[in-house]
């Protein structure tokens, strides 16, 4: 059974660093084509999707948030972890992590149940 | 960066086929996946590559994608159709991208 959650801190302070962990069971992401995305939504908005990191721990990032973001495998080889600089007001949003089993061209089949972060100071 | 465009909403009566589209650029170059999202739910990947079913989504669900235009096709919809739905791509072996999203009211 593949499950995933995310956590981390439910309020930041602008211009803080958000660190997002993705803790996932049912899978290894060392599995050939396995990968792992993070996408976010804000309140009442659409999804975005943020990063993302393959089986073989080379990462993709969104054209207008690369410069902020970090995504990485964790210690633990069931986690991926996400950063996040100078977080801003408008980064409050539901934060999921999901897997996609079949490479880029697949989609996410399972996701977590996603962490809101809110941004204010 | 590459852009999907979605209309905000669409209607169907019950029992009637919904048709939700997704524009984009030569989009029938690339493989579309679709997604259903329930209200204060994580989405649900229901279509990928373009017209492949996940297991325990109903054949009701149906996609296409063409030329310019991706679409979902939802036949008989239900009252528990009623959701946001959106599309996505890779897009230049470098990023994901999603449409703004669909909202499906069934009538």
């Amino acid at each position: 059974q593949v499950t995933l959650r995310e956590s981390g801190p439910a309020l930041v302070k602008p211009t803080q660093t958000l660190t997002l962990t993705c803790t996932f069971s049912g899978f290894s992401l060392n599995t050939g084509k396995m990968c792992l995305s993070w996408i976010r939504q804000p309140p009442g908005k659409g999804l975005e999707w943020l990063a993302l990191i393959d089986w073989d721990d080379d990462k993709y990032y969104s054209t207008s948030l690369r410069t902020r973001l970090t995504i990485s495998k964790g210690a633990s080889k069931n986690q991926v972890v996400l950063t996040m600089t100078n977080m801003d007001p408008a980064d409050t949003a539901t934060y999921y992590c999901a897997r996609i089993r079949d490479g880029f061209y697949g989609g996410e089949d399972h996701w977590g149940q996603g962490t809101l972060v809110t941004v204010s100071s | 960066s590459y852009e999907l465009t979605q209309s905000l909403s669409v209607s169907v009566a019950l029992g009637q086929t919904a048709r939700i589209t997704c524009g984009g650029s030569n989009i029938g170059s690339k493989r579309v996946h679709w997604y259903q999202q329930k209200s204060g739910q994580a989405p649900v990947l229901v279509i990928y590559r373009d017209d492949n079913r996940p297991s325990g989504i109903p054949d009701r669900f149906s996609g296409f994608n063409s030329g310019n235009t991706a679409a979902l096709t939802i036949s008989g919809a239900q009252a528990g159709d009623d959701a946001d739905y959106y599309c996505q791509v890779w897009d230049s072996d470098t990023e994901r991208v999603f449409g703004g999203g669909t909202k499906l009211t069934v009538l």
